[in-house]
C-alpha cells in the first residue's frame, strides 16, 4: 500500500494568513493526488484533482502543488468558513489510500 | 446534479452482517467510466477506502478487509450495495458512498453504523 503521511496534523492560524499543509507518498504517484475538505459531520469535499487542478466552484483561495511523492496544499488567505480538517488522497495504485488529515483551526 | 444517498440498519450485531446501500439520481450508474466507492470514517478518525464497482460489475477491494467485503450493482435501480462479513466493534463508522472518476467528486451524506449487541 501507499502510505500518505500528512503535516502538520493540525494547525492554528489567524484569519487572512497563509496555511500550507503538506502530503508526502511512500512511493512516486506522478501527479495521481486529490485534496478534499472535510467539515464537522459532514462528507468530504474535493477540492483540488491531479494535484493541481482546482474543482469547479472551489474558491481560488486554495491551491495545491506538487508531483513524485512530495505536495502541497495552500489556503492563500485563511478564512473563518475555512475551519475544518484537510485530506490527500492518492489513486495511483489499489487500495486507494487518504493521508491522515490535518485539522486547521483560527487563532 | 449527481446526489447519492446511503440507507440500512444503524445497528448491527457482532458478528453479523453489516448490510447498506447507495442509491444514485440525477444520473445512471451505467454511463460514463465512473467507479462507485465504499469509504468508511470511524469518530474522529481518518478515511479509509473499502472498495468500489464499475457498472460492469467489475469490482476492487482493499486487502486491508480480506475477504469480509463484498460489492455489488443493480443498474435497474441505480443501486449499489456493500455487504461486510464478521463486524466487530472496529467496524463501527460512519460509511459514505461516493462516485470516482479519478477524484471521488460526488459524495453521499454517510450513515452511521454501529457494531453492538
Amino acid at each position: 500500500d501507499i502510505q500518505m503521511t500528512q503535516s502538520p496534523s493540525s494547525l492554528s492560524a489567524s484569519v487572512g494568513e497563509r496555511v500550507t499543509i503538506t502530503c508526502q507518498a511512500s512511493q512516486d504517484i506522478s501527479s495521481y493526488l486529490n485534496w478534499y475538505q472535510q467539515k464537522s459531520g459532514k462528507a468530504p469535499k474535493l477540492l483540488i484533482y491531479d494535484a493541481s487542478n482546482l474543482e469547479t466552484g472551489v474558491t481560488s483561495r486554495f491551491s495545491g502543488s506538487g508531483s513524485g511523492t512530495d505536495f502541497t496544499f495552500t489556503i492563500s488567505s485563511l478564512q473563518p468558513e475555512d475551519i475544518a480538517t484537510y485530506y490527500c488522497q492518492q489513486y495511483d495504485n489499489l487500495p486507494l489510500t487518504f493521508g491522515g488529515g490535518t485539522k486547521v483551526e483560527i487563532k | 446534479q449527481v446526489q447519492l444517498q446511503e440507507s440500512g440498519p444503524g445497528l448491527v450485531k457482532p458478528s453479523q452482517t453489516l448490510s447498506l446501500t447507495c442509491t444514485v439520481s440525477g444520473g445512471s450508474i451505467s454511463s460514463g467510466s465512473y467507479y462507485w466507492s465504499w469509504i468508511r470514517q470511524p469518530a474522529g478518525k481518518g478515511l479509509e477506502w473499502i472498495g468500489r464497482i464499475y457498472s460492469s460489475g467489475s469490482t476492487n477491494n482493499n486487502p486491508s478487509l480480506k475477504s469480509r467485503v463484498t460489492i455489488s450493482v443493480d443498474t435497474s435501480k441505480n443501486q449499489f450495495s456493500l455487504k461486510l462479513s464478521s463486524v466487530t466493534a472496529a467496524d463501527t463508522a460512519v460509511y459514505y458512498c461516493a462516485r470516482q472518476w479519478s477524484q471521488f467528486d460526488y459524495w453521499g451524506q454517510g450513515t452511521l453504523v454501529t457494531v453492538s449487541s
